[in-house]
């Protein structure tokens, strides 16, 4: 099973600033089969990146993704309100599909 | 617009079978490109794939999970089911269904709201 490690567990930033949020993984994945995904509290997740750097339909384009191999990168290039929220990266290069554990980019 | 809703008991008792429904609206469960997928979040932790289904039956199961899940289709209706069994209170959880894009890459698109199940006598 590739596991998934988000660093950092916690990103404490103010809205305008960019944020870069880290997924590494235990083995390499195909770049096709990294995603990102963004959840408020008490909502279900939502699509932001597939394919490492494609933007889901209705994403904006401060969202950007990046990366190969075991190491993936979300940016947010000004966070705004309502980006604060909870990040998840997936992986589907090897079964289980797997996600990381999330990292939470709050308020300062 | 496509959506999805889960639906269920929210109460299960340790030992006993989970069973939920996802009901697709606004499009049909024999499209194609996607699987349909089920998720589940314990509280204050994160996602946890249970397993994935195509229209035609065509299952994939989280290991982990594998010798307890059941997942079925029933496109005359529009839905699709997961059954969990024994469980206990490692099971506690919200529950999602999803729509599953299944063609490398993969990923999931439409997401319902989720259903909390409490496994507790």
């Amino acid at each position: 099973e590739i596991v998934l490690t988000q660093s950092p567990g916690t990103l404490s930033l103010s809205p305008g600033e960019r944020a870069t949020l880290s997924c590494r993984a235990s083995q390499s994945v195909s770049s096709s089969y990294l995603t990102w995904y963004q959840q408020k509290p008490g909502q279900a997740p939502r699509l932001l990146i597939y394919d490492a750097s494609s933007r889901a339909t209705g994403i904006p384009d401060r969202f950007s993704g990046s990366g190969s191999g075991t190491d993936f990168t979300l940016t947010i290039s000004r966070l705004e309100p309502e980006d604060f929220a909870v990040y998840y990266c997936q992986q589907y290069g090897s079964s289980p599909r797997t996600f990381g554990q999330g990292t939470n980019v709050e308020i300062k | 617009q496509l959506q999805l809703q889960e639906s269920g008991p929210g109460l299960v008792k340790p030992s006993e079978t989970l069973s939920l429904t996802c009901t697709v609206s606004g499009g049909s469960i024999s499209s194609g490109t996607y699987y349909w997928g089920w998720i589940r979040q314990p509280p204050g932790k994160g996602l946890e794939w249970i397993g994935s289904i195509y229209y035609s039956g065509s299952t994939y199961y989280n290991p982990s999970l594998k010798s307890r899940v059941t997942i079925s289709v029933d496109t005359s209706k529009n839905q699709f089911s997961l059954k969990l069994s024994s469980v206990t209170a490692a099971d506690t959880a919200v529950y999602y269904c999803a729509r599953d894009f299944w063609s490398g890459p993969y990923y999931m698109d439409v997401w319902g709201n989720g259903t909390t199940v409490t496994v507790s006598s």
